[in-house]
């Protein structure tokens, strides 16, 4: 069985501050890891993703998410967040040779101005 | 290019009605995923279509859900006998490989709210 799961419902954080969106997950095996944005109205737009490799893994709009073995921990970061950034963020888990993905249950962001 | 497409955006219905969802892949996906996601809650998995094999049924909650995808490419999610707990936003999401791929990526489309009252 897989799982993820987002330990805060929300993240506040002043524009230009550092943002951290933080994920934790339990596969069998080796995992497949997912970021992935949600504005209102809209449809869930993917961010990115750890296949394997270099442990941080870049992604769209500045984004970043830094893939940790031992803590089993996929956390989001963004340098300087904007105000544009604030939505709900998914972390999503895929076991290797599985097709569903498991996402947490999200994090609201919201980015001050 | 286009996205992945769903109608009707929302869906307002009566209990005990039948209601048809539908989704339309990016062109030359081959596989295609129905998810449903309650409020506050992040996508569940309900189906899998590799092409128009259904392959895997195993998150539809019970025997009035139903979902089919003829000719590998729209696929359609009915919903019978439409009860409140059915409430919620349905979304469909595609992949250009076969969805055990390694580089496997889903895109999701907007997603269809569905009200039962």
């Amino acid at each position: 069985a897989q799982s993820v799961a987002q330990p805060e419902d929300q993240v506040n954080v002043a524009e230009g501050n550092p943002l951290t969106v933080k994920c934790t997950y339990s596969v069998s095996g080796n995992p497949y890891l997912f970021w992935y944005v949600q504005y209102p109205n809209r449809g869930l737009q993917f961010l990115l993703k750890y296949i394997t490799g270099d442990n941080l893994v870049k992604g769209s709009y500045g984004f970043e998410a830094e893939f940790n073995k031992s803590q089993t921990s996929f956390h989001l970061k963004k340098p300087s967040a904007l105000v544009s950034d604030s939505a709900l963020y998914f972390c999503a888990v895929r076991d290797i040779g599985d097709y569903k993905l498991s996402f947490g249950a999200g994090t609201t962001v919201t980015v001050r101005a | 290019g286009a996205g992945v497409s769903q109608s009707p955006r929302y869906k307002v219905t009566k209990r005990g009605q039948d209601v048809a969802l539908r989704c339309d892949p990016i062109s030359g996906h081959v596989s295609l995923y129905w998810y449903r996601q309650a409020l506050g809650q992040g996508p569940e998995f309900l189906t899998y279509f590799n092409y128009e094999a259904q392959q895997d049924k195993s998150g539809l909650p019970n025997d009035r859900f139903s979902a089919e995808r003829p000719e590998g490419s729209i696929s359609t999610l009915t919903i019978q006998r439409t009860e409140q707990r059915d409430s919620a936003m349905y979304r469909c999401a595609s992949s250009l490989e076969t969805g055990s791929h390694p580089y496997n990526e889903q895109f999701f489309g907007p997603g269809t709210r569905l009200t039962v009252l």
